[in-house]
């Protein structure tokens, strides 16, 4: 089992839609959890990080996060078709930070 | 955020040549790296702890006497690929987190990746 599992996508929305992307971890010690986007030939770009259960908003941007379910979420509002790129769901713990493989997301004008 | 440099950002080399990667914490301390290496359209692939001031845990099946890893200070590792075949032309990057140990909610940083092409 992966540690930290994404559906690899590809997740194509509308413009201006809401764009939801989901990631389940296995190790109930991790202590924080992020939000990556990367863009083709690029590295990844921290968006949000998360760490208590509930709901962290930053813009159009809104990570959630269930301990109880081992479960992160974000939602990308307003959807742009610069938002179309991979996204990276990690957890932490003290030193390691353990990455999905990604889900790849397509905002279609 | 906090800032991490990669230096070169592309590199061609021919086989058999040896390659450094400098990757630099430019506004924090990182006592922990992270090396990653990533092929066209798969996803990161986690090949190395670097760890300052003590060996590297490299991840199974990176060979670490072909990529050598070097942490000799708190705001610089290298990555050397050594003796370099076509097969290892890859995007390698580099991240690091704030603080020893990483501080709780601190994300990992990304330099900007280095492209390496062996001919």
């Amino acid at each position: 089992q992966k540690e930290v599992e994404q559906n690899s996508g590809p997740l194509s929305v509308p413009e201006g839609a809401i764009a939801s992307l989901n990631c389940t971890y296995s190790d109930r010690g991790s202590q924080s959890f992020f939000w990556y986007r990367q863009y083709s030939g690029k590295s990844p770009e921290l968006i949000m990080s998360i760490y208590s259960n509930g709901d962290k908003e930053d813009g159009r941007f809104t990570a959630q996060l269930n301990k109880a379910s081992q479960y992160v979420s974000l939602l990308i509002r307003d959807s742009q078709p610069s938002d179309s790129a991979t996204y990276l769901c990690a957890s932490g713990g003290y030193q390691k930070v353990t990455f999905g493989t990604g889900t790849k997301l397509q905002v279609i004008p | 955020g906090a800032v991490v440099s990669q230096h070169p950002s592309w590199v061609i080399c021919k086989s058999g040549t040896s390659v450094k990667i400098e990757c630099r914490s430019l506004d924090f301390q990182a006592t922990t790296m992270f090396w990653y290496r990533q092929f066209p359209k798969q996803s990161l692939m986690l090949m190395a702890t670097s760890n300052e001031g003590s060996k590297a845990t490299y991840e199974q099946g990176v060979e670490k006497d072909k990529f050598l890893i070097n942490h000799a200070s708190l705001t610089l590792s290298t990555l050397t690929v050594t003796s370099a075949h076509p097969e290892d032309s890859s995007f390698y990057i580099c991240s690091a987190r704030e603080g020893s140990f990483g501080r709780l909610g601190a994300g990992a940083f990304f330099g900007q990746g280095t492209r390496l092409t062996v001919v």
